[in-house]
């Protein structure tokens, strides 16, 4: 089946500082992403929908600023948690839909800012 | 405005049928069911979906009522690893790359 990779898998950053997460897909190719956030005890929550060649669409409320996503291969999407904080600590999540609603999602990235 | 509605846990002996109930009364013809799973701190994983009729893969069974207002979930011999939290979700089939927008889902524990 279809697998999509994502790392790192853990990350303790210090305040301030940014993070880079990576989303791939590994057989397949991949036009769009979706970028997940999962506080403690909650369900998904979509973030921003990831294009390749143009730019991410954020859901409301969302910091584009913040977030900053990179789309720039078929197999490719990253997302990057600018001069992060600690309520910024949570598990992300990126998908790939592979079908038209049926998607695969990477392993989660569970960021700590300390 | 929530499309689903599960309970929101269950428990299941182990080697026991795992029914999981979900109701969607609002759900619209071109509205497919999906069901995703989520183990503990780790990404969602796709298990099935249904439009109508009835599906069965090699992991769960889908029963559609006929109305289409409400489905069933079945693993048919639950086993520890089926601890996770069930979602239900309803999404339409039109075309491009349609968003799956998670609820709270089942949080299904599965009893030795």
């Amino acid at each position: 089946g279809a697998v999509v990779s994502q790392h790192p898998s853990r990350v303790i950053c210090k305040s301030g500082t940014s993070v880079k997460i990576e989303c791939r897909s590994l057989d397949f190719q991949a036009t769009t992403m979706f970028w997940y956030r999962q506080f403690p005890k909650q369900s998904l929550m979509l973030m921003a929908t990831s294009n390749e060649g143009s730019k991410a669409t954020y859901e409301q409320g969302v910091e584009k600023d913040k977030f900053l996503i990179n789309h720039a291969s078929l197999t490719l999407s990253t997302l990057t948690v600018t001069s992060a904080h600690p309520e910024d600590s949570s598990f992300y999540i990126c998908s790939a839909p592979v079908r038209s609603t049926e998607a695969f999602f990477g392993q989660g990235t569970r960021l700590t800012v300390v | 405005d929530a499309k689903t509605t599960q309970p929101p846990s269950m428990d299941c002996a182990e080697g026991r049928a795992a029914n999981l109930p979900c109701n969607h009364s609002t759900i619209s013809g071109n509205e497919y069911v999906y069901w995703y799973r989520q183990i503990h701190s780790q990404g969602p994983q796709y298990i099935i979906h249904g439009l109508k009729n009835n599906e069965t893969n090699e992991m769960a069974s889908l029963i559609i009522t006929e109305d289409r207002k409400s489905s069933t979930l079945i693993l048919p011999h639950a086993t520890l690893r089926d601890t996770a939290v069930y979602y239900c979700i309803v999404s339409p089939l039109s075309g491009g790359y349609q968003k799956v927008t998670f609820g709270i889902g089942t949080k299904l524990q599965v009893i030795p």
